[in-house]
């Protein structure tokens, strides 16, 4: 079974262009969750979709970060425009969002803005 | 809101000894899961083993297991004849029930692991 799968692997773009980060989760998993990692810290829940439907966008900075999950499958989290401070790893991780299901991660998007 | 601590930002164990990683957490639900997480450098977040609050039993997954602490809210990890593959980031994380509508993984700051060969 492949596991969760994100492009690009590295991601350096100079401060204020835009940036898109792909992911496409286990087959079935209805739920998919993007979180941010800062360096030395944890990951952060940035969005979570049910299906095609955002249930969770509570933390993410919607002046310049938008995602999209079309069909309910692969998603996109964009930020437009990027600032120093958005370089972090972006992970996505996926679940079938039963009450005992575990997510699944991918292996993240290091991002570095200069 | 809930909170997820781990006080050992670094930690060190010699090959084929055992370790002990701490975490604590706060909340005021009694239904919940608990989590830990390995990232080696590759950065995969792998899945280690997995506590639901309702059950006495402590997890164990081989050589992995847990101290789960409900009252003290505690929840550690204990590492058996460590591996030179164990060395890792190690990430404590704590779920709500799926039926409270609002279900991210809470994460603590993580604990560093090396093994000495």
């Amino acid at each position: 079974e492949a596991g969760v799968v994100q492009s690009p692997r590295y991601k350096i773009i100079e401060k204020k262009q835009p940036v898109a980060f792909w992911c496409n989760p286990i087959s079935g998993h209805n739920t998919l969750y993007w979180y941010r990692q800062n360096l030395g810290q944890g990951p952060e829940l940035l969005i979570r979709y049910e299906n095609e439907e955002a249930v969770d966008d509570s933390q993410l900075p919607k002046d310049r970060f938008s995602a999209e999950r079309l069909k309910g499958v692969d998603s996109t989290l964009k930020i437009q425009p990027a600032e120093l401070g958005d370089s972090a790893v972006y992970l996505c991780a996926s679940s079938l969002e039963l009450e005992t299901d575990t997510q699944y991660f991918g292996p993240g998007t290091r991002l570095t803005v200069l | 809101a809930q909170t997820v601590t781990q006080s050992q930002p670094e930690m060190s164990v010699q090959e084929a000894e055992t370790v002990t990683l701490s975490c604590t957490y706060d909340t005021s639900e009694s239904d919940y899961y608990l989590f830990w997480y390995k990232q080696p450098p590759s950065r995969q977040m792998i899945l280690v083993i997995r506590q639901e609050a309702y059950k006495q039993q402590n997890a164990t997954e081989n050589r992995f297991s847990v101290n789960f602490q409900k009252a003290a809210k505690s929840f550690s990890l204990k590492i058996s004849d460590s591996q030179l593959g164990d060395a890792a980031m190690y990430f404590c994380a704590y779920r709500r029930p799926l039926n409270s509508g609002n279900t991210p993984l809470v994460f603590g700051k993580g604990t560093r692991l090396s093994v000495i060969a």
